[in-house]
């Protein structure tokens, strides 16, 4: 089964409004990552948080980890058109030799 | 700097016909990985590799196999491809595969007929 679980699958929001999507997890993790996938593309790397750290931010991005709760949570701010896309998060286990588990994804949909 | 490379982009197959995708990175990356990406399923882990030689199974490796004979190329291979492997393949490579981030190709779309 897979490690990460997100929700909401699916996320329809005006420009400028905030996305946030939630991913849990259920084994010990070394970090957490977030990719995005535009339609018909491969993924690309967004931002990874580390077991030990609670909350991160790149630009517009905000992510926070709770590894009590093992879950994650990946805040857009301001969103724009250009953000449609499907978020994943990934968790790489704790020892599972670098093995990388995607999600299932969240499809944003922002309007303009 | 071409990143990470798959090829074929588009392939048909038969049922029963064997294939081979390939994916090369010029990073000098030590982890790779193939993923298989089906509608509502996410990414799946089917094999990976964390060095030249080696190849560890992931979520679902039945009917593929892979090879890592040399440090940029990865293979992934259907000897007997089924219906059930219609999907979008996607490979993927990272510097040591602990806190890293991953780099992927743009897929291989694969219809087996």
């Amino acid at each position: 089964s897979q490690q990460g679980e997100e929700d909401p699958q699916a996320l329809s929001i005006q420009e400028g409004e905030n996305a946030t999507m939630n991913c849990s997890y259920k084994t010990s993790i070394n970090n957490l990552q977030w990719y995005r996938q535009n339609s018909g593309r491969g993924l690309v790397h967004l931002i990874l948080i580390r077991s030990n750290e609670r909350e991160k931010h790149s630009g517009r991005l905000r992510v926070t980890l709770d590894t009590s709760k093992k879950s994650s949570s990946l805040l857009i701010t301001a969103s724009r058109a250009a953000d449609t896309a499907s978020y994943f998060c990934a968790t790489e286990g704790y020892n599972q030799g670098g093995k990388l588990i995607f999600g299932q994804g969240t499809e944003l949909s922002v309007k303009p | 700097n071409a990143g990470v490379t798959q090829t074929p982009k588009f392939r048909v197959l038969k049922t029963g016909q064997s294939m081979t995708l390939l994916c090369a990175q010029d990073m000098n990356h030590e982890y790779m990985y193939w993923y298989r990406q089906d509608p509502g399923m996410g990414l799946r882990l089917i094999h990976y590799s964390v060095g030249e030689g080696t190849t560890a199974k992931g979520e679902v490796p039945d009917g593929y196999n892979v090879s890592r004979l040399k440090k940029q190329n990865f293979l992934l291979g259907l000897e007997s491809a089924a219906p059930s492997q219609t999907s979008v393949y996607f490979c993927a490579s990272s510097y040591n595969g602990y806190e890293a981030e991953a780099f992927f190709g743009q897929g291989t779309r694969l219809t087996v007929v």
